[in-house]
């Protein structure tokens, strides 16, 4: 079976401040992983994803198999930052689209 | 290019009542995927569709199916409703085959289903 765990409900930080996202994942195959934001009033939208292994919107992510994470980090939260994030996996079994969500962290950044 | 069109945005249903949701992907993407989230459970996987054939499915009760048409545009239904069915349905669409970002997801606005 596949999991995501994202321990933290709300993360609260000022601005300027770091911010790491946490990310833990249950996954006996070689999982893609992905970060997907949810801006007020806006659709869930893709932010990354490990395999493309790019920095967006200052974001980056690295997939660890060992420590089974794939935390989302930012060096300076900006007030855009605000929204809520999810973490996916998916285990591709029999190919296809099956993302298994996390239960999000809502992410503040506070002036 | 439009995104991904969900209709109704909003509706209202009783208990035992059955509910039919749409979806039309982006142009070009072959795949659609439906999503369950309540503030509960958060987002569940309920099925995915690909060239009109179902290609996984997710652990939802029978009461809950779709179907795929040769547009790509997608149905979900749910039979005999019940409170606990109430929630926000999120579509969403990839271009489902092999190669990178064929299983990138964009999202539509979702159906917000009430039942009472």
């Amino acid at each position: 079976a596949q999991r995501v765990t994202q321990p933290e409900k709300l993360l609260s930080v000022f601005k300027g401040a770091p911010v790491e996202l946490k990310c833990n994942y249950s996954y006996s195959g070689s999982p893609e992983l992905f970060w997907y934001v949810q801006y007020s009033r806006q659709r869930l939208q893709l932010l990354l994803r490990h395999i493309s292994r790019e920095s967006i919107k200052g974001f980056t992510a690295d997939l660890n198999k060992g420590e089974t994470s794939f935390h989302l980090k930012k060096p300076f939260a900006q007030e855009e930052d605000s929204a809520m994030y999810y973490c996916a996996l998916s285990g591709l079994t029999g190919g296809g689209n099956k993302l298994t969500f996390g239960t999000g962290t809502q992410l503040k950044v506070e002036l | 290019k439009a995104g991904v069109t969900q209709t109704p945005r909003y509706l209202i249903k009783t208990r035992g009542q059955q509910v039919t949701l749409s979806c039309s992907p982006i142009s070009g993407h072959r795949s659609v995927s439906w999503y369950q989230q309540t503030p509960g459970q958060g987002l569940q996987f309920l099925f995915e569709y690909f060239s009109e054939t179902q290609r996984n499915k997710g652990n939802f009760p029978g009461r809950f199916s779709g179907r795929q048409f040769s547009n790509s545009r997608s149905e979900m239904n749910v039979s005999t409703l019940e409170l606990g069915d109430s929630a926000l349905y999120l579509c969403a669409s990839s271009l489902g085959g092999q190669g990178a970002g064929a299983n990138v997801l964009t999202f539509g606005a979702g159906s917000r289903l009430t039942v009472l």
